[in-house]
């Protein structure tokens, strides 16, 4: 059963408008958690993370939000570009448990597409 | 170079072929990781290294093999592949503190398309 999940597989967002990424974990011992992008052909690139004693991180035009009740968190970005279209993925961990718990466990993405 | 290489970018290979798959990283991480990405999937953990020791095998198949020479470099050798094997490897690496878990940021290459005939 799939621990991080990101339910839209795709995204369309108009250049300059806000675009909100979800992503749901079923692990309560996920503590860090991280977005990456990736374009077509390239590694994925880290891009914003936020620990679970914060509930949200800010980077430029990049917020990630954690909602630890709900188990859920999102990254927005504002203002859209059209280099932003990549796919993203989520990914968690339990880091302060160590072993396997601490390695990362990634979403299947969801691919964004910011139209001029 | 800076950050995570791998080479070959792109890799045929027939089932009964040997090859090797290549990755340097310049940041001087001491953790190594291996992963497979196919289409529609999460990317899966394969192996990890830490100061140059496995310390992960996630259940993979003996027809890969991994080898961390050094914490720089890690090969993934592949033998007698199926086309089921045809994904993106992804090599990454991070900085592992002693006593540390994991879950640090990894910083990844741009992988290799392996295509299995």
């Amino acid at each position: 059963d799939q621990q991080v999940k990101q339910n839209s597989p795709s995204l369309s967002v108009q250049e300059g408008r806000i675009s909100i990424l979800n992503c749901d974990y079923t692990n309560s011992m996920f503590d860090y958690f991280l977005w990456y992008k990736k374009y077509p052909a390239e590694g994925p690139t880290f891009l914003i993370s936020i620990s679970s004693i914060k509930d949200k991180n800010e980077d430029g035009r990049f917020t990630v939000f954690l909602n630890k009740s709900a188990k859920h968190l999102s990254l927005h970005i504002v203002p859209s570009q059209p280099g932003d279209s990549a796919v993203y993925f989520c990914a968690a961990s339990a880091r302060n448990y160590g072993g396997s718990q601490g390695n990362l466990i990634f979403g299947k993405g969801t691919k964004l597409s910011v139209k001029p | 170079e800076t950050g995570v290489t791998q080479t070959p970018r792109h890799l045929v290979m027939g089932m009964t072929n040997k090859k090797s798959l290549k990755c340097e990283q310049h940041l001087g991480h001491n953790a190594m990781y291996w992963y497979k990405q196919s289409a529609k999937k999460p990317l899966e953990l394969m192996f990890v290294y830490n100061f140059k020791e496995q310390t992960e095998n996630n259940s993979v198949p003996s027809r890969f093999s991994p080898e961390c020479p050094n914490s720089s470099h890690l090969f993934l050798h592949l033998h007698t592949l199926q086309p089921e094997d045809s994904a993106l490897y992804l090599c990454a690496s991070s900085s592992r503190l002693s006593g540390q878990g994991g879950g640090e940021t990894q910083y990844f290459g741009p992988g290799t398309r392996l295509l299995v005939l």
